[in-house]
C-alpha cells in the first residue's frame, strides 16, 4: 500500500467551481511533489515543494495554486479551470538530499475531470 | 539537458517468461540516477528499482533486475517469471543531483502479460 494518500481519488468540476486536491505522506519526507499527467503521456512536474517552501514551479497557470501547510500536507486549489485541465494529478514525495538514491514515492493519483 | 528514451510503445509477453524492456538516457552529467516505475491501469505510479551511477553492480529487486550498461547508456528492465499482475505501463526516469529529486521520464512502454 502507498504511503502517499491523495484524495479524492475521483473529482469532477465545472469551469467555475473552485475545489482542492489533498495529499499527505507520513514518511517524514521533506520534498513534496504535483505531477499532471494526461492519458498516454508520462507525468509533468508542476510543482515542488522542499523543507515547505515552494522551490520550483513549471510555469503552471495560475489557475492552479499549490500550498503546503506543513511537512506531512500538500494542497492543490484549482480555480477557473479549462476542460483541457482533465488530467491525473499525482502527488509524490522524497526525502531531500544530495543522495541520487532520494526515490520519489507516489500517491494513487486524483482523477480529474473538467466539465 | 537530459532524455529518456523508450523505443517500445507496447510488448506481449506469456505468463511466466521473462521481458526485457528497453530504456537509453541521454545526460553530459556523470551524476545521475535512474528508476523504473510501474503504471496499472489504477493510476498509482509504484517504484520498482533504482540504479545509481557510480553503481558497480546491477539493482535487483525480487522478479526485476535492471541491466544497467554505461558506456551504451542503457537501463534495461528485466521482469522474470512474468505474471498476470504485470501488465500495465512501464516508465523509465532519470533524477540529476540536486537538492530534491526531480525526474524526467520516458514514454512509457505498455506491457500485456497473456495466460
Amino acid at each position: 500500500d502507498t504511503e502517499v494518500t491523495q484524495t479524492p481519488k475521483h473529482l469532477v468540476m465545472g469551469m467555475t467551481n473552485k475545489k482542492s486536491l489533498k495529499c499527505e505522506q507520513h514518511m517524514g519526507h521533506r520534498a513534496m511533489y504535483w505531477y499532471k499527467q494526461k492519458a498516454k503521456k508520462p507525468p509533468e512536474l508542476m510543482f515542488v515543494y522542499s523543507y515547505e517552501k515552494l522551490s520550483i514551479n513549471e510555469s503552471v497557470p495560475s489557475r492552479f495554486s499549490p500550498e503546503c501547510p506543513n511537512s506531512s500536507l500538500l494542497n492543490l486549489h484549482l480555480h477557473a479551470l479549462q476542460p483541457e485541465d482533465s488530467a491525473l494529478y499525482l502527488c509524490a514525495s522524497s526525502q531531500p538530499g544530495t543522495s541520487l538514491g532520494d526515490t520519489i514515492y507516489f500517491g494513487e493519483g486524483s482523477w480529474l475531470t473538467v466539465v | 539537458a537530459q532524455k529518456i528514451t523508450q523505443t517500445q510503445p507496447g510488448m506481449f509477453v506469456q505468463e511466466k517468461e521473462a521481458v526485457t524492456l528497453d530504456c537509453t538516457y541521454d545526460t553530459s552529467d556523470p551524476s545521475y540516477g535512474l528508476f523504473w516505475y510501474k503504471q496499472p491501469s489504477s493510476g498509482e505510479m509504484i517504484f520498482l528499482i533504482y540504479q545509481g551511477s557510480y553503481d558497480q553492480q546491477n539493482a535487483t529487486e525480487g522478479r526485476y533486475s535492471l541491466n544497467f550498461q554505461k558506456a551504451r547508456k542503457s537501463a534495461n528492465l528485466v521482469i522474470s517469471a512474468s505474471q498476470l499482475g504485470d501488465s500495465a505501463m512501464y516508465f523509465c526516469a532519470m533524477s540529476l543531483p540536486s537538492g530534491y529529486s526531480t525526474l524526467t521520464f520516458g514514454k512509457g512502454t505498455m506491457l500485456l502479460v497473456s495466460p
